[in-house]
């Protein structure tokens, strides 16, 4: 069975640095499209960032400049690198394989003093 | 970057009833678009996705259609476990952007 789990999330002050990972099963991070979502407290779904196959890399303009998607394909997990946290940052954090699915279980990131 | 507008935000409905859902984007994206499910505390769950393809294992009262700027998810005799807040995401090109979610509950 497809599995994504996610994990790195805790309470970060701001301006701090946090990294999060996604570790995969039952398919290679380099042979999907794989992504970061995350949901703010009582709010909706935001797409962040997405790193292709091939290696090319996008992100939203919320996080372009502080975030850094990556993949280790030999530990087959996916990464991101967040830098400059800010209280609206705080959410929790889904990595995504493919275009739609499946989904990790997320990771609560807390941005607070 | 195209806008996705969901409406509406929330809704109420009788069991067994049919509630449609719809996602409008602000420049046509094909058929590349997808519709979750999600419960509190739960992962969004993948639904459709190129717009009215039915996720193995959902469902079948749950149906999409649309192709360019609208776009539609229709639930067929709503039961009491569709309560959850639903998402359409585009995903033609990048920022893969999602709809502001409509909440349906039973009345």
């Amino acid at each position: 069975e497809v599995q994504l789990v996610a994990s790195g999330g805790g309470v970060i002050q701001p301006g701090g640095s946090l990294r999060l990972s996604c570790v995969v099963s039952e398919f290679t991070v380099s042979d999907k499209y794989m992504s970061w979502v995350r949901q703010a407290p009582g709010k909706g779904l935001e797409w962040l960032s997405v790193i292709y196959r091939g290696g090319d890399i996008y992100y939203a303009d919320s996080v372009k400049g502080r975030f850094t998607i990556s993949r280790d394909n030999v530990k087959n997990t996916l990464y991101l690198q967040m830098n400059r946290l800010r209280g609206e940052d705080t959410a929790v954090y889904y990595c995504v394989a493919g275009h739609y699915s499946p989904w990790g279980q997320g990771t609560l990131v807390t941005v607070s003093s | 970057d195209i806008q996705m507008t969901q409406s509406p935000s929330s809704l109420s409905a009788s069991v067994g009833d049919r509630v449609t859902i719809t996602c409008r984007a602000s420049q046509g994206i094909g058929h590349y678009l997808a519709w979750y499910q999600q419960k509190p505390g739960t992962a969004p769950n993948l639904l459709i996705f190129d717009a009215s393809g039915l996720e193995p294992g959902v469902p079948s009262r749950f149906r999409g259609s649309g192709s360019g700027t609208d776009f539609a998810l229709t639930i067929d005799r709503l039961q009491p476990d569709d309560v959850a807040t639903y998402y359409c995401q585009k995903y033609d090109n990048v920022p893969w952007t999602f709809g502001q979610g409509t909440k349906v509950e039973i009345k």
